[in-house]
C-alpha cells in the first residue's frame, strides 16, 4: 500500500483527553513516527517505534497500534497542543517513506 | 544535536533545475543513517521525496524519481537535492532531515528549518 490515512481534523477541550488515528496496510509491517508541526515552524518528531519519545516530549503523548492502524493519544490537552499531526512509516515494500495527510488538532 | 540548515534559491523559473543543498553539523554524515528531503507546498501536507546513505546509495519517490537526484558529499557534510523541470506544483518549502536508524526501520528525527522555494512563470 502506498497511502497512510488520517482524519483532518478533531477538538479537544482543554485537559480532555483525544486520539487521532493513521491507517495503512504498512502499519501491520512497521511502525509509525508521529509529528507535531506548528505554523511556520518544521515538523517535529513527538512519537517512534514502540511509544517512544524523544527527550523533552511530555509523558501525556502516548502513541500505539494495533492492525493497520496507528493512534497518538494527547492526555489532558494542553493549549501548546494544538497543532498539525503527522503519522509516517515505510511503504510495505519497505523501500519509501509515507506521510499521512495530517490531523489539525483544536484545543477548545 | 544534529544540526541541518538548508541552503539555495527562493525562486526558480518554470521548467528550470532546482539545487538544494543540506549542511549538517554537529554530527558526521559519515556516522551513518540516511539523509532525507521532503517538501510541503503552502497549507498542505509532507511529501516525502528521496533520501541519500552515506555510500552514495539514494531511492526516490515513485512521484518524482524521474526528475529527482539527492547526493552526499561526506568531506563537507552536506548532501544535496535536484529536482529538473520545475513548474508551479513544486512550489513548497523544502526540508531535509536525518532519517535515523532505529531497530532496522528509518524515520526523520531532526529537520532543518526548511527554505522555501517559489515557481515562477
Amino acid at each position: 500500500s502506498s497511502e497512510l490515512t488520517q482524519d483532518p481534523a478533531v477538538s479537544v477541550a482543554l485537559g480532555q483527553t483525544v486520539t487521532i488515528t493513521c491507517q495503512g496496510d504498512s502499519l501491520r509491517s512497521y511502525y509509525a513516527s508521529w509529528y507535531k508541526q506548528k505554523p511556520g515552524q518544521a515538523p517535529a518528531l513527538v512519537i517512534y517505534g514502540k511509544n517512544r519519545r524523544p527527550l523533552g516530549i511530555p509523558d501525556r503523548i502516548s502513541g500505539s497500534s494495533s492492525g493497520d492502524t496507528a493512534s497518538l493519544t494527547i492526555t489532558g490537552a494542553q493549549a501548546e497542543d494544538e497543532a498539525d499531526y503527522y503519522c509516517s512509516s515505510r511503504d510495505s515494500g519497505g523501500n519509501h517513506l509515507l506521510f499521512g495527510g495530517g490531523t489539525k488538532v483544536t484545543v477548545l | 544535536q544534529v544540526q541541518l540548515q538548508e541552503s539555495g534559491p527562493g525562486l526558480v523559473k518554470s521548467s528550470e533545475t532546482l539545487s538544494l543543498t543540506c549542511v549538517v553539523s554537529d554530527y558526521s554524515i559519515t556516522s551513518g543513517h540516511y539523509w532525507g528531503w521532503i517538501r510541503q507546498p503552502p497549507g498542505q501536507g509532507l511529501e516525502w521525496i528521496g533520501s541519500v546513505f552515506l555510500d552514495g546509495t539514494a531511492t526516490y519517490s515513485p512521484s518524482l524519481r524521474s526528475r529527482v537526484t539527492i547526493s552526499v558529499d561526506t568531506s563537507k557534510n552536506q548532501f544535496g537535492l535536484q529536482l529538473t523541470s520545475m513548474t508551479g506544483p513544486d512550489t513548497a518549502v523544502y526540508y531535509c532531515a536525518r532519517q535515523i536508524l532505529h531497530n532496522g526501520y528509518d524515520f526523520p528525527d531532526h529537520w532543518g528549518q526548511g527554505i522555501l522555494v517559489t515557481v515562477s512563470s
